[in-house]
C-alpha cells in the first residue's frame, strides 16, 4: 500500500519564477493538505483540499495556490518566488469524514530559491 | 487559535536512558493528537495517534499519554538508542481543520 508520494524531491528556482509541486495521497485518502517547513521550524499549514475545493487556508499570500484532481492528487503552485519561499514543502493526506486515522505525510520537496 | 509548545527544545542523552518529551497546547477541543518523528531534511513519520477519549497509546518502546483537559501530552521513550536521534513533533487535531505544530524537540542519543 503506497504512502504519500511527492515530486520532485529537490528543486532549485530563481527569484520571480513559478514552481509546481505534486502530491499523490495514500490509497483511500480523499483529503490533501500542504505545509511549509522553514529550517528549524515546525510545519506551517498552507491549505487543504477536499472534493477538488480549497477547504481551509493558512496565513499565506495568494501567490500560493493549489489544485486537487478527481483522483485526489494535488498540486501546489507558487508564483513570483521569493528567497523566503525556500523551505521543505510537505504534503499530508487523510480522510475527510473521519479524524480517527490521522494524517500521513510524504517525504517532502526541498525548494531552494536563488 | 491553537498554539503548541514543546519542551525541551533539544535533548542530548547517552544510549539506554529513558526519556520524556513534553507537549502543551492551548485549545483542548481536539479530536486526537499525533506524535511524529522527522529525520534531518526528511518528511514526517507518524509514531503514535491518541484519540481524545484515550489516555495512553503504546508502540514498542514508545508510550504517549494525553491529558486533554489540561492541554498536555507526553511521549516516553524507553531504553533510548542512537537510531532514535531525530526531531520529535506533536500535533493536535481540532477536526476538519488542520494539524498545528510546535517547533519540536531535537533528540540526540549518543552511543
Amino acid at each position: 500500500d503506497a504512502g504519500v508520494t511527492q515530486s520532485p524531491t529537490h528543486l532549485i528556482k530563481t527569484r520571480g519564477q513559478q514552481v509546481t509541486l505534486r502530491c499523490s495521497p495514500k490509497s483511500g485518502h480523499d483529503t490533501v493538505s500542504w505545509y511549509q517547513q522553514a529550517l528549524g521550524q515546525g510545519p506551517q499549514f498552507i491549505f487543504q483540499y477536499y472534493e477538488e475545493e480549497e477547504r481551509q487556508r493558512g496565513n499565506f499570500p495568494d501567490r500560493f495556490s493549489g489544485h486537487q484532481f478527481p483522483n485526489y492528487s494535488s498540486e501546489l503552485n507558487v508564483n513570483a518566488l521569493l528567497l523566503g519561499d525556500s523551505a521543505l514543502y510537505l504534503c499530508a493526506s487523510s480522510y475527510w469524514e473521519s479524524s480517527l486515522y490521522g494524517y500521513t505525510f510524504g517525504s517532502g520537496t526541498r525548494l531552494t530559491v536563488v | 487559535k491553537q498554539e503548541v509548545t514543546q519542551i525541551p527544545a533539544a535533548l542530548s542523552v547517552p544510549e539506554g536512558e529513558n526519556l520524556v518529551l513534553n507537549c502543551s497546547f492551548t485549545d483542548s477541543a481536539i479530536y486526537n493528537l499525533q506524535w511524529f518523528r522527522q529525520d534531518p531534511g526528511k518528511g514526517l513519520t507518524s509514531l503514535l495517534l491518541i484519540q481524545s477519549s484515550q489516555r495512553e497509546q503504546t508502540s514498542g518502546r514508545l508510550n504517549a499519554s494525553l491529558d486533554k483537559s489540561s492541554g498536555r501530552s507526553t511521549l516516553y521513550i524507553a531504553a533510548s538508542q542512537p537510531g532514535d536521534s531525530a526531531t520529535y513533533l506533536c500535533a493536535p487535531n481540532s477536526g476538519y481543520s488542520t494539524l498545528t505544530f510546535g517547533k519540536g524537540t531535537m533528540l540526540l542519543v549518543s552511543p
